[in-house]
Order: structure tokens, then C-alpha cells, then sequence
């Protein structure tokens, strides 16, 4: 079965550094979303994007995150100061018009 | 803003009993429910859904009843098993647009055997 690949699995950074997380969605499907799970929190959508442009995004969205399709397979998100409350799961899917697939995620350590 | 509450954060239940996993919702806005199942270390995998206009959905073990008047919903897991046991998200969007998801806390299920 077709699967959502995410890399790196684990992720430490410094304070102000920039972190890009990569992902390949399901290779037929149109629509990619970044989502966050802070420990012990609820898992929390950040964007939507559809057709080379976000769709929609939430206010956690802010200008220091940032997403890219450069290349028709990946799909990424970029932090561009990373701040400790940044640390988090962050998981990518995709879908068609069915339901979401998620990858295994990537932690993100922010120290 | 709690929209979507799982109150209970572990649910124990024996093998080949049932585990009934429960969900409350505030924004009656909400048309369209999913429940994820998450293993530790992986990402969540859709389980099964329901839209406003049923009140339940069946697969399998697996069975969602919704509630509209009560804001409530419930996964119905029968009969359980132990590979059962993982994380249960219910999660809940409008406009029929599962794409924008707003989740609950999370149920952690355990199934003995």
C-alpha cells in the first residue's frame, strides 16, 4: 500500500536555526497538509496546500513557517528562526478525496 | 478551545469484550467526524468515518454512532483484540472538508488478553 515517507525521523536544532522538514505524499494525490502534535497536546493542523499554493492555514502559520512543492514528489516545511515551543511531532499527509494519510512524522527538538 | 473532547484519556478492556471509545463536540458546525488509530512512533491511520446526515457507519468490528443532538459520538470496537491497542483521535471538521481537522486529546486503548 502506497505510504507517506517523512525524513529525518528525529530532528534537533538549535534556538534561531532554520529546520526544513521533508515529506513525500501518495504519489496521485492533490492535497498536502502539514500538522503538529506538541507532547501531550492535541494533534494540531498548520496548513493545507492544493494546486502549487496553500489552500488554507491556521494561526500557528505565522511568517516564520513557510511550504514548498519544489519539485512535484516532496513536499516541505520550512521553520525559519526555530523558538523552543516549536519542539513537536510534526506530521505530513496527503490525500485525494478520500481521507488522510499520514506519515510517521518527525520530531523536532529545539534546544 | 476544547471543540473536540475525548474525556477519557485510557480505556482497559478484555480481549473479545467490547471497547466503546467516546466523543463530545461544541461547534454544531461539525459535519463530518473521523476516528484515526495511532501506534506509537507511526502516524495516524484512518479507521472509519461518519457524515452529519447518518447516524452510524459500519466496518467490520468497527462502528461509529453519532448523535447530533447530543454533540456525541462513539467508536464501537467488537470484539476487541490485542493489536487493538493503540491511541484512538476523534477528530471533526466542517463543510464535509476532512482536510481541516480539529482533533481531540486522544484515548489510549488497551486491550488484555
Amino acid at each position: 500500500e502506497p505510504e507517506v515517507t517523512q525524513t529525518p525521523s528525529h530532528q534537533v536544532t538549535q534556538m534561531g536555526q532554520e529546520v526544513i522538514l521533508r515529506c513525500v505524499p501518495i504519489s496521485n494525490h492533490l492535497y498536502f497538509y502539514w500538522y503538529r502534535q506538541i507532547l501531550g497536546q492535541k494533534v494540531e493542523f498548520l496548513v493545507s496546500f492544493y494546486n502549487n499554493e496553500i489552500s488554507e492555514k491556521s494561526e500557528i502559520f505565522d511568517d516564520q513557517f513557510s511550504v514548498e512543492r519544489p519539485d512535484g514528489s516532496n513536499f516541505t516545511l520550512k521553520i525559519r528562526s526555530t523558538k523552543l515551543e516549536d519542539s513537536a511531532m510534526y506530521f505530513c499527509a496527503s490525500s485525494g478525496l478520500g481521507p488522510l494519510h499520514f506519515g510517521n512524522g518527525t520530531r523536532l527538538t529545539v534546544t | 478551545d476544547q471543540q473536540v473532547k475525548q474525556n477519557s484519556p485510557s480505556l482497559s478492556v478484555q480481549e473479545g469484550r467490547i471497547s466503546i471509545l467516546n466523543c463530545d463536540y461544541t461547534n454544531s458546525m461539525f459535519d463530518y467526524f473521523l476516528w484515526y488509530k495511532k501506534y506509537p512512533a507511526e502516524g495516524p491511520t484512518f479507521l472509519i468515518s461518519i457524515s452529519s446526515i447518518k447516524d452510524k457507519n459500519e466496518d467490520g468490528r468497527f462502528t461509529v454512532f453519532l448523535n447530533k443532538s447530543a454533540k456525541h459520538l462513539s467508536l464501537h470496537i467488537v470484539p476487541s483484540q490485542p493489536g487493538d491497542s493503540a491511541v484512538y483521535f476523534c477528530a471533526a471538521s466542517v463543510d464535509g472538508n476532512n482536510r481541516k481537522l480539529i482533533w481531540g486529546l486522544g484515548t489510549s486503548l488497551a486491550v488484555n488478553p
